[in-house]
This record gives structure tokens, sequence and C-alpha cells, in this order.
């Protein structure tokens, strides 16, 4: 049974870097075609999306946080990470990491976060 | 991005009710369409993906419908354990971007 589990930096102070690992159990972050993912919710918010990485390391980020996002894989850890860089009160959320499972039918393969972390909430404030 | 809708953001009913939940994308995003079911201090569950199709162990009182940028999720006869916030999300372009959330609480 996948599970994910994310640990990390609790309290962030404004223009520093946050960084969250989030370890994987179950299968392999390096499993051909597996798509890894960071989610985040700010206090009584949304959901918002992160950005992606792929079983080969290639990423994609959310282009309203590009500039300050870099997501790896740990391959002997078996975990993937995220850094985010000059963090703000905005970046203030609880910070979940998600498989981005594959799914097919009659229109090709639909994709859906099936398997998520508990959350890590993460506080920027001096 | 592509922008997601819901209606209402927040909805009162009864055990034993039927509610619907409208999701409407900025664009045509064909059936790639997913819903989710948020409970406080929890992680969101995927309920539905594909607009119509039900994810393994979701009770059968959860349906999806809809195609192209208009969706709704539908709960058949409310339990108690389904008053929770519910998520639609769209996983046509990246980054995937959700709706802003529709609050079903007990009347």
């Amino acid at each position: 049974q996948l599970q994910l589990h994310e640990s990390g930096s609790g309290l962030v102070k404004p223009s520093q870097t946050l960084f969250l690992t989030c370890a994987v159990s179950g299968d392999s972050v390096t499993s051909d075609g597996s798509t890894w993912s960071w989610i985040r919710q700010p206090p009584g918010k949304g959901l918002e999306c992160v950005g992606y990485i792929y079983h080969s390391g290639n990423t994609d980020y959310n282009p309203s946080l590009e500039s300050r996002v870099t997501m790896s894989l740990d391959r002997a850890k078996n975990q993937f990470s995220l850094k985010l860089t000059a963090v703000t009160a905005a970046d203030t959320a609880v910070y979940f990491c998600a498989r981005d499972g594959h799914f097919y039918d009659s229109n090709g393969r639909h994709d859906a976060f099936d398997v998520w972390g508990q959350g890590a909430m993460v506080t920027v404030s001096s | 991005d592509i922008q997601m809708t819901q209606s209402p953001s927040s909805l009162s009913a009864s055990v034993g009710d039927r509610v619907t939940i409208a999701c409407r994308a900025s664009q045509d995003i064909n059936t790639f369409l997913n819903w989710y079911q948020q409970s406080p201090g929890k992680a969101p569950k995927l309920l539905i993906y594909s607009a119509s199709r039900l994810q393994s162990g979701v009770p059968a009182r959860f349906s999806g419908s809809g195609t192209g940028t208009d969706f709704t999720l539908t709960i058949s006869s409310l339990q108690p354990e389904d008053f929770a916030t519910y998520y639609c999300q769209q996983s046509y372009t990246i980054p995937a971007t959700f709706g802003q959330g529709t609050r079903l609480e007990i009347k």
C-alpha cells in the first residue's frame, strides 16, 4: 500500500528558504511513469498545485512560483523534496505531497491526485 | 491557467438529502475533471476522476457528470460522514487548478 509522509521546516523566517521532504513507501519514486507533486493550502483557503516531479527527475512548476521553486528526487532514500526560496507570509500553508496517478479510459489518460500525505504546516514568521 | 469556479460556496443539508455541487471551467476541458472531499484537518480524498469515474472504495452514492466546461457532483443520500468540503480540479493542463471549494454543512 502506497504511503506518503511529509517532514521538514515548520517555522521559517521571511526571506529564508523552506525545505520539505516526502518519504514514499510502497512504491519507488523512480518507478516507470510515476509522477509526484506538491500541493499547498493556506489556512482556511483552497488548494494550489506547486509543481510536479517525474520519475526521470524532470520537473514542471506552477508559473506563479517557478522562480523560487526547486523539486528533486532522492533515489537512495526513496523520497522527493521541495525547496522554496525567499519566502513571505503568503507562503504560510499546509504543504501536501501527493502522487499524480494515471487512469485510462476511451479518452486516453486522466491524471488525478490519488494518494496524499497527511500534510505539513509551514509558518513564515519572524 | 484554467480557472475553476464552484457553486455554491456553501450548502446546508440534512442526512438523507440529495445534493448537487456545480463546477465550471474557464475553457473546454473535455472530461479532465476530478472531485475531492476534504474533512477538517485531513488531506483531500479523491472521489471521482475523469468527470464520472468512481475511485476505488468510494461509496456509490457519489456520482459525477459533465463534459466541456460544466460539471456536477451529486451525493444521492447524505450520510453523516459526508459533511465536508468538496473541490473540483482540472487535469487538462499543467498546473492542475482547483475550484475554491464547496462547504457542505449539516442543517
